[in-house]
């Protein structure tokens, strides 16, 4: 069965750059989140989309974007990186809640950002 | 303020053995509450849901409890095994959102 897809699966950046993260949820999954776990943590949720709109606001830095697309893909933005931003981000996905309202998250296998 | 709190930071078993891990919530009311397992660098992957108004859910080995009132989960794993080695987080929606806030986890380790 297809799961969730992160890109790219590792990235190192320098201090202030930009980096990129994708994830394509499973099919027909219309909502997104994203989760950023730093070392020895539990993930820390970001943000989240329904429908392509954003749906809830965690604790992202005004520096990250984020959006879903057309075809459900999400993708997080990062400008400005700082050391403190290397992490372990994840994405995860769930099914509509018309059709089960069980809430269960898909995660992906994440993407490690390592700022140097 | 919001806190989820799980009984410790690791816990070890010896095989064969039940393991019982614990999560606590404070100032949450969840219609249902999650456990996930993460194994290391991996994404956390589901395993239960039981809902507000269920007291107890089992499936093969695992058995969760959830008390409303005392604000806590219980998670089961009976005849633990080395393979069960892992962190299990639980999970809860926040009170404002959609959004899922997870419990620092516990490292359980099962020894053979």
């Amino acid at each position: 069965a297809a799961g969730v897809i992160q890109s790219p699966r590792h990235l190192i950046k320098e201090k202030r750059e930009t980096a990129t993260l994708k994830c394509y949820p499973i099919p027909r999954h219309d909502t997104v989140y994203w989760y950023q776990q730093g070392p020895g943590q539990d993930p820390q949720f970001l943000i989240s989309f329904y429908e392509k709109m954003q749906s809830d606001k965690g604790s992202i830095p005004d520096r990250f974007s984020a959006q879903q697309f057309s075809d459900y893909h999400s993708e997080l933005n990062m400008s400005s990186l700082e050391l403190g931003d290397s992490a372990l981000y994840f994405c995860a996905s769930s099914v509509p809640r018309v059709i089960a309202n069980t809430g269960e998250l898909f995660f992906g296998e994440g993407s490690r950002l390592t700022v140097l | 303020s919001q806190k989820i709190e799980q009984n410790s930071e690791a816990l070890n078993i010896q095989e064969g053995k039940t393991a019982t891990l614990t999560c606590n919530y404070t100032n949450y009311s969840p219609a249902y509450l999650q456990w996930y397992r993460q194994d290391p660098g991996r994404g956390p992957v589901f395993l239960l849901l039981i809902r507000e108004n269920e007291k107890e859910k089992r499936k093969e080995r695992l058995k969760v409890t959830f008390d409303t009132t005392l604000k806590q989960s219980l998670f089961h794993i009976t005849a633990s095994q080395p393979a069960d080695s892992a962190t299990y987080l639980c999970a809860l929606v926040s009170n404002y959102g959609q959004n899922f806030v997870f419990g620092p986890g516990t490292r359980l380790s099962v020894l053979p």
